[in-house]
């Protein structure tokens, strides 16, 4: 029974490059949460999703971020022309239903912008 | 609007004596109140929620927490420290319906004292 699934754990890019985290839900859970820690802070929301669809991005950044979650395959974070100001923990999790649900996390995604 | 606050930025305790993490919120409705755990370069593990069910919590590893409505509080508590023990803990209010967000507390370090 795998739990949620993240690659690559460790991300090093440099200034303008593209960053591209993915996500792999629970099993049987089509909800998907992205969320950002910056050291030393708690984790801050970012975007929720189902498949094919986004139901909030109120915590995105305008520009450079994007994320989706395609009817097959995992959900992906895209961050464009990377900043050091990037340089953060990415984390997902995923529920069964909507943000009412337990929200499982998985391991994270540490991305380091050189 | 919810919140949550964690009292404390660091608690250290000596091996084998009591741990109490303190955690208080605000919600607009009767919320489900989380603790998660967060060891070193891990993702963040469910220790235990309280979803109006019984006030009183346990979790995993030992750990429970009650809520308190009077005080608007979800305390963290362990009768006897363990050295695994050390790690981030997260307090979090999840919203019982509408749209609001899951809500992170700054987080707690917790040091073990040998």
């Amino acid at each position: 029974n795998a739990g949620v699934m993240q690659n690559p754990r460790h991300l090093v890019r440099r200034r303008g490059q593209e960053a591209r985290l993915r996500c792999s839900p629970m099993k049987g859970h089509s909800h998907v949460y992205w969320y950002r820690q910056l050291p030393e802070e708690g984790l801050k929301f970012m975007v929720y999703l189902q498949k094919e669809n986004i139901i909030d991005e109120s915590g995105m950044p305008k520009e450079r971020f994007s994320a989706e979650f395609p009817k097959e395959g995992p959900s992906i974070l895209r961050i464009q022309q990377v900043v050091r100001g990037d340089s953060a923990a990415y984390f997902c999790a995923s529920s069964g239903q909507g943000y009412t649900d337990t929200q499982y996390f998985g391991p994270g995604t540490r991305l380091t912008v050189l | 609007a919810q919140s949550v606050t964690q009292l404390d930025s660091h608690v250290s305790v000596s091996e084998g004596t009591p741990v109490l993490l303190r955690c208080n919120y605000s919600s607009s409705y009767s919320p489900s109140l989380f603790w998660y755990v967060q060891h070193p370069n891990k993702g963040l593990q469910l220790l235990l929620k309280y979803t109006s069910a019984a006030t009183l919590v346990k979790g995993i590893n030992g750990f429970e927490a009650e809520f308190k409505k009077s005080e608007t509080s979800f305390h963290l508590t362990k009768p006897s420290a363990h050295m695994s023990d050390a790690a981030e803990y997260f307090c979090v209010v999840n919203p019982t319906f509408g749209n609001e967000k899951l809500t992170f507390g700054t987080g707690t370090r917790l040091t073990i004292i040998p």
